[in-house]
């Protein structure tokens, strides 16, 4: 079975800093990983995945996470937010071989004027 | 714009009563998927659905709880008796393959009085 860690449930940050949101996963298995990001009253939104091939995967709106096999985390990182970025981002995994999603409780990023 | 529309958005039911939410995914896709997150906590799989028949499902999705396709184009979940724990955001997915990167609809808020 699966798991996924993510180590901060609310991260702050100011427009235009750097920001990287953390998630780390247990697995028995070869993962495919992937992070999600939900507006406000919206739903999951694919932001990128990783599923083989290079470690440092670019994703929508600017994000990009790097798969650390040793470390077993896949950290999800924008050099410059905005406050648009504004929403709760989900780290989840799956069984390479397999169909169903396992999420982490998200992390709510605040983007501060 | 989602490529999986849900409807309704917010159903209000009473204890007891039946539920049928849908999800109508706008591409010709096989896999279909139904997760919930119930208010604070993690998004959490419940279903999965391949050639009209369940391939797996988690152990939430008791006998309380259905899934079919009736006419081909419509994915449904039926709860057969709310009960007010089944308040939660049920969002349907679908996925073009086994293992490619699921698709959420916007999700229907069910509220069991």
């Amino acid at each position: 079975a699966q798991s996924v860690t993510q180590l901060d449930s609310q991260v702050p940050v100011f427009e235009e800093a750097p920001v990287e949101l953390r998630c780390n996963y247990s697995s028995s298995v070869s993962v495919y990983l992937f992070w999600y990001v939900q507006y406000p009253n919206q739903g999951l939104q694919l932001l990128l995945k990783y599923l083989s091939g290079s470690t440092l995967v670019k994703g929508i709106n600017g994000f990009e996470a790097e798969f650390n096999k040793s470390q077993t985390s896949f950290h999800l990182r924008k050099p410059s937010v905005h406050i648009s970025d504004t929403a709760e981002y989900f780290c989840a995994v799956s069984e390479e071989y397999g169909n169903k999603l396992v999420f982490g409780a998200g992390t709510i990023l605040r983007v501060k004027s | 714009e989602p490529e999986v529309t849900q409807t309704p958005s917010h159903q209000v039911t009473q204890m007891g009563q039946e539920v049928i939410l849908r999800c109508v995914p706008i591409s010709n896709h096989l896999y279909f998927y139904w997760y919930r997150q119930i208010l604070g906590q993690k998004v959490e799989f419940l279903v999965s659905f391949y050639n009209n028949e369940i391939s797996e499902k988690s152990e939430i999705f008791d006998d309380q709880f259905s899934v079919e396709r009736p006419d081909g184009s419509n994915f449904t979940l039926k709860i057969r008796s709310t009960k007010l724990e089944d308040s939660a955001m049920y969002f349907c997915a679908r996925g073009k393959s086994y293992n490619s990167p699921l698709h959420f609809g916007n999700g229907t808020r069910l509220t069991v009085t």
